[in-house]
């Protein structure tokens, strides 16, 4: 069925180095993405957004990469920080297995900073 | 400020015991959604509202009511709320299809 889904549960990294996080889509008629940072006891926060004539969509030190041949999404976090510990999650709009309308999101990759 | 204001944030309840859960947004938003969010599971889309007086069934809608009257609120519904819906509950709100979509803080519930 149609889904969202992401690589790794948890993905740890050195404080200062980059961080990529990996999300696949099945679906190939999604149009519009989203990438969410949550924080503990905390609800999504959004992050940086691409549709799908972009192949690359820069924020302050985040990057998002779509690649649609491969239906594959990447968040680049440069010189992590550690404020970026959280758990990151893809969105994509419109993809629910049951056909409703909303966003569709993978289970979500934990990112831990070692110092 | 821009926010979605959920309440209550914790909630302990028993089987059977009807519920609301608030949800506000005072951005104007038409599309207003309910999600819950279970360890290994993520976020799955319970009920969606396009707008005032439209709702829709999300991914797992099974044991929950919504209702849409006025623009700005959400309220999620368990009429007889069962231990499988302990959850974290979270609303969300957006212009419309295609864009951002704002989550509020959350509503910790647990059913006994």
């Amino acid at each position: 069925g149609e889904s969202v889904g992401l690589h790794l549960p948890t993905l740890s990294v050195q404080e200062g180095d980059n961080s990529i996080i990996n999300c696949a889509y099945s679906n190939s008629a999604s149009d519009y993405f989203i990438w969410y940072k949550q924080e503990s006891g905390k609800g999504p926060q959004f992050i940086i957004d691409i549709r799908s004539n972009m192949d690359k969509r820069q924020g302050q030190r985040v990057t998002v990469l779509l690649n649609k041949t491969v239906k594959h999404l990447s968040l680049q976090i440069a010189a992590t920080q550690p404020g970026d510990s959280a758990v990151y999650f893809c969105a994509d709009w419109g993809t629910s297995g049951g056909g409703a309308d909303g966003l569709t999101f993978g289970k979500g990759t934990h990112l831990i900073i070692q110092p | 400020e821009a926010q979605v204001t959920q309440n209550p944030r914790y909630l302990i309840t028993v089987t059977g015991k009807k519920l609301t859960v608030t949800c506000s947004q005072n951005m104007n938003h038409e599309y207003m959604s309910w999600y819950r969010q279970d360890p290994g599971l993520g976020l799955r889309q319970i009920y969606y509202s396009m707008n005032v007086e439209v709702t829709d069934k999300g991914d797992v809608p099974e044991g929950y009511k919504v209702s849409r009257k006025e623009k700005r609120n959400f309220p999620l519904i368990l009429e007889s709320p069962s231990p499988n819906q302990t959850s974290l509950y979270f609303c969300a709100s957006s212009f419309g299809e295609g864009t951002e979509a704002f989550f509020g803080q959350g509503t910790r519930l647990t059913v006994v």
